[in-house]
């Protein structure tokens, strides 16, 4: 099994563009999370989907960000446009759960992105 | 609403020592419960889990147990190695959602 697949690993772009991160979760796999990593707040979950629909995006920072999920297997998030403070590593994970069971999230590698 | 405590870091330690790495939760209801470990330049990871209370979570010589009294689940290892140095989240999932609930991380270094 490949595991979650991120790509790209690292992108860096300037302020005002937009960017787009992928996902492709584990094979299987019906819940799917976006993650962002920061040294000032940590790890904060920004969405999540349950069978390709979003459940809770009570995280997604503001209108400039976008996630969404076509079908089971690729998710995108988009910032539009970007800005500085959006530098961060983003981390996907997926997990075989079903709403309120306890599964294993697995995460990705990460993409780091840089806004200059 | 649900949270996780961690102990600051960094946690220096020389190889072979005894590491604890304290963790507390708040949370309604029964929350699972999970240390997760990121090595550099790598994702999450799961360590060990614990589903219930008085569970004991163990893995490559981790061990937690989920101490429902003192609302506690901290990680501990008998002798740690170079390859353990990494950052160690603690985590929760509530009863009724599947979003995992992160402490802050607890970086730890081990040196020769």
């Amino acid at each position: 099994d490949a595991g979650v697949i991120q790509s790209p690993r690292h992108e860096v772009t300037e302020m005002g563009q937009e960017v787009t991160l992928r996902c492709k979760p584990i094979s299987g796999h019906n819940s799917l999370f976006w993650y962002r990593q920061t040294m000032m707040r940590g790890l904060e979950l920004l969405i999540y989907f349950n069978n390709n629909v979003p459940i809770d995006d009570s995280g997604m920072p503001e209108d400039r960000f976008s996630a969404k999920m076509p079908n089971a297997s690729f998710s995108t998030l988009k910032i539009q446009p970007s800005e500085p403070r959006d530098s961060a590593v983003y981390f996907c994970a997926s997990s075989p759960a079903k709403i309120g069971t306890k599964n294993i999230q697995y995460f990705g590698a990460g993409t780091r992105l840089s806004v200059l | 609403g649900d949270s996780v405590t961690q102990m600051e870091g960094p946690v220096t330690l020389s190889e072979e020592a005894f590491l604890t790495i304290n963790c507390t939760y708040t949370a309604t209801g029964y929350p699972s419960l999970f240390w997760y470990v990121q090595y550099p330049g790598e994702g999450l990871q799961l360590l060990l889990k614990a589903t219930k209370a008085d569970d004991k979570g163990s893995n490559k010589g981790f061990e937690a147990t989920y101490r429902k009294e003192t609302t506690s689940f901290h990680l501990e290892k008998g002798s740690v190695q170079v390859s353990d140095s990494a950052v160690y989240f603690c985590a929760l999932t509530s009863y009724n959602t599947d979003k995992l609930i992160f402490g802050t991380g607890t970086r730890l270094q081990v040196f020769p």
